[in-house]
């Protein structure tokens, strides 16, 4: 049974940066699939964040780009995110995923998801 | 980046009727690339459909989805009272992958 757990502080600070950890269970990243961050601001709907592989491969969501950072720990199972410079609007329920991967002939890989984290929320206020 | 737009926003059944939501592209989807979630209050969002048509492990086959390019289908054929959540599309035939709003199914 593949479970994903996230952890990380629920109160960030504006500017500061957000740093979220999904520890996995049941599967071992480096078996294979991307692990994915999606976002759920309050009552709104579904942003992905961006997505990586075990090797350490990376793929965000342009519009997030600048901001963030994706890494994997084979060693504890875990993959992480950060988010930096965040204000209110990045406000959300943070979940982790499975992403089960399709490669285009663009170079770029897309996603759906089978297996998610129950989530965090993340409020950004001083 | 490929905008998802789903219909009615909110739809009101009665357990026992057919629900049927829709999804639609502002661009072709590439090979079928549209997944549906179910999300409950409180829930993380739960995979039901990928390639548009083949349903995920353990879901019911009272869920079915339908489509291809632009315009894509979630069919629920005798709603459960379980069904009553929000469904989300997801489309991953290009990148970003992004989600529609949104359709909340509700109790009538």
């Amino acid at each position: 049974q593949v479970q994903l757990q996230e952890s990380g502080p629920g109160l960030v600070k504006p500017s500061e940066t957000l740093s979220l950890t999904c520890t996995v269970s049941g599967y071992s990243i480096s078996s294979g699939y991307y692990w994915g961050w999606i976002r759920q601001p309050p009552g709104k709907g579904l942003e992905w964040i961006g997505s990586v592989y075990h090797s350490g491969s990376t793929y965000y969501t342009p519009s997030l780009k600048s901001r963030v950072t994706m890494s994997a720990d084979t060693s504890k199972n875990q993959f992480s995110l950060k988010l930096s410079s965040v204000t209110a609007a990045d406000t959300a329920v943070y979940y982790c995923a499975r992403g089960v991967y399709y490669y285009h002939s663009g170079g770029y890989y897309t996603y759906h998801f089978d297996y998610w984290g129950q989530g965090t929320l993340v409020t950004v206020s001083s | 980046e490929i905008v998802l737009t789903q219909s009615p926003g909110t739809l009101s059944l009665s357990p026992g009727e057919r629900a049927t939501l829709s999804c639609r592209a502002s661009q072709s989807v590439s090979s079928t690339y549209l997944a549906w979630y179910q999300q409950k209050p409180g829930q993380a969002p739960r995979l039901l459909i990928y390639g548009a048509s083949t349903r995920a492990t353990g879901i019911p086959d009272r869920f079915s989805g339908s489509g291809s390019g632009t315009d894509f289908t979630l069919t629920i054929s005798r709603l459960e009272p379980e069904d009553f959540a929000v469904y989300y599309c997801q489309q991953y035939g290009s990148s970003p992958c992004s989600f529609g709003q949104g359709t909340k199914l509700k109790i009538k």
